[in-house]
């Protein structure tokens, strides 16, 4: 099973809006709704924020929205700022010999 | 509060065998559904094992019939049996739980394993 693929960076200034795409293919990403986004601190564990395409946990700020088109599914940030500087994996159920597989991972830097 | 407690990592030869624990409180294992998920030094996430609230279990390719993901619900735990362990599966190793595979709302700290002579 291959890692969906993002962007290993993504950048903007504070206050802007940035966006992260996640592509997969239909037995992972275009197949179902089942795509969620993590947020990883350095030595931290990962923090879910978006869960099926676009529902955000209690908790998590709703600067962060989730979507969905064909095999690519995205992670908006809106109002960037210096706290966002982190990184972000996506991930999808997938039919394939695994049932999970995550992103390759986009750091975030904020200009 | 959740709480998800990994034990065991450590320093091990190529070849040899480590099991890993995560112990639950707060959660109940045999409800959702409990990955482990492992990261190697400055690299990505990569999902390792699931296993599904109804018992059965899946793995990586990678990993495949050399590790063995278990639950006990007794003790609310589960294990990650890891034999014939090589240099590549260095890394971090959390343990991870939601309510299905592709949500998993909660993560422990994370154990570092290192396979090294």
């Amino acid at each position: 099973q291959s890692a969906l693929t993002q962007p290993a960076s993504v950048s903007g200034s504070p206050g802007q809006s940035i966006t992260i795409s996640c592509t997969g293919t239909s037995s992972d990403v275009g197949g179902y709704n089942y795509v969620s986004w993590y947020q990883q601190h350095p030595g931290k564990a990962p923090k879910l924020i978006i869960y099926d395409v676009t529902n955000r946990p209690s908790g998590v700020s709703n600067r962060f929205s989730g979507s969905k088109s064909g095999n690519t599914a995205s992670l908006t940030i809106s109002g960037l700022q210096a706290e966002d500087e982190v990184d972000y994996y996506c991930s999808s159920y997938t039919t394939t010999s695994t049932p999970g597989v995550f992103g390759t991972g986009t750091k975030v830097t904020v200009l | 509060e959740v709480q998800l407690v990994e034990s065991g990592g450590g320093l091990i030869q190529p070849g040899g065998s480590l099991r890993l624990s995560c112990a639950a409180s707060g959660f109940t294992v045999s409800s959702n559904y409990m990955s482990w998920v492992r990261q190697a030094p400055g690299k990505g996430l990569e999902w390792v094992s699931v296993v599904y609230s109804g018992g059965d279990t899946y793995y990586a390719d990678s990993v495949r019939g050399r590790f063995t993901m278990s639950r006990d619900n007794s003790k609310n735990t589960v294990h990650l049996q890891m034999n014939s362990l090589r240099a590549e599966d260095t890394a971090v190793y959390y343990c991870a739980g939601g309510i299905s595979v592709a949500v998993q709302n909660y993560w422990g700290q994370g154990t570092l394993v290192t396979v090294s002579s």
